[in-house]
């Protein structure tokens, strides 16, 4: 059964600074994987989507790598803002015919001005 | 391009009063479908998913019912409702290789 870690829990930052979010998956069998930015009380946004035979992904401050052998993703957000502050999702699809997202438990984010 | 829609918004249910919920889909034809619910301080949890018209699969025996009665249409339902069924329920869709979108949501608070 696909098990999807995220690590640090929360995490609180002054502004500028640059970052790194932890994914890891107990099977390497993915179709891709995505992460996802969600406000409080609100729906899920997606960043970054990585298919199985990439290594990474760049859009803005952010870039997404994956390492489908050892089972890791990261994603660098660059030069931090007070409006990066949300909770960051990692989620991976699933290898067989149904693509059922998995998701981490995410990452809370506070950026201090 | 692909886009999908919930509603309602908000909802807030008595313990025991049935519940409907719809997430309909435009610009494509037979998407996988897919309902998550995220809890109060927990993760998101897949509830069903459908790959085409009158084919749901169930992730989580519970007070819930899914069904889709045509292609572009997901309905999530309980006959009764319980207090344990609050929470934030998600419509997604997958895109294929672009991966999923998800709707805007429904909050649910049973009272």
């Amino acid at each position: 059964k696909q098990e999807v870690t995220q690590i640090p829990a929360a995490l609180s930052v002054p502004e500028g600074e640059n970052l790194v979010l932890n994914c890891s998956f107990t099977d390497s069998a993915i179709y891709n994987l995505q992460w996802f930015r969600q406000d409080p009380g609100k729906g899920l946004t997606s960043l970054l989507l990585i298919q199985s035979s990439q290594r990474e992904q760049t859009s803005g401050r952010l870039n997404a790598s994956l390492d489908k052998s050892s089972g890791r993703s990261t994603l660098y957000i660059a030069a931090s803002q007070p409006g990066d502050s949300a909770t960051y999702l990692c989620a991976v699809t699933t290898g067989d015919s149904s693509y059922k997202l998995i998701f981490g438990s995410g990452t809370r984010l506070l950026v201090r001005p | 391009s692909q886009t999908i829609h919930q509603w309602p918004a908000t909802l807030v249910q008595p313990v025991g009063s049935p519940l409907s919920l719809e997430c309909t889909v435009e610009g494509t034809s037979n998407p996988n479908l897919y309902w998550y619910r995220q809890a109060a301080g927990r993760g998101l949890q897949l509830l069903f998913y459908s790959v085409g018209i009158g084919q749901i699969s169930s992730e989580v025996p519970q007070n819930l019912s899914a069904s889709r009665p045509q292609d572009r249409q997901f309905i999530l339902s309980s006959k009764k409702l319980l207090l344990s069924d609050s929470g934030f329920y998600l419509c997604a869709l997958l895109q294929g290789a672009r991966g999923y979108t998800f709707g805007s949501g429904t909050r649910l608070t049973v009272v």
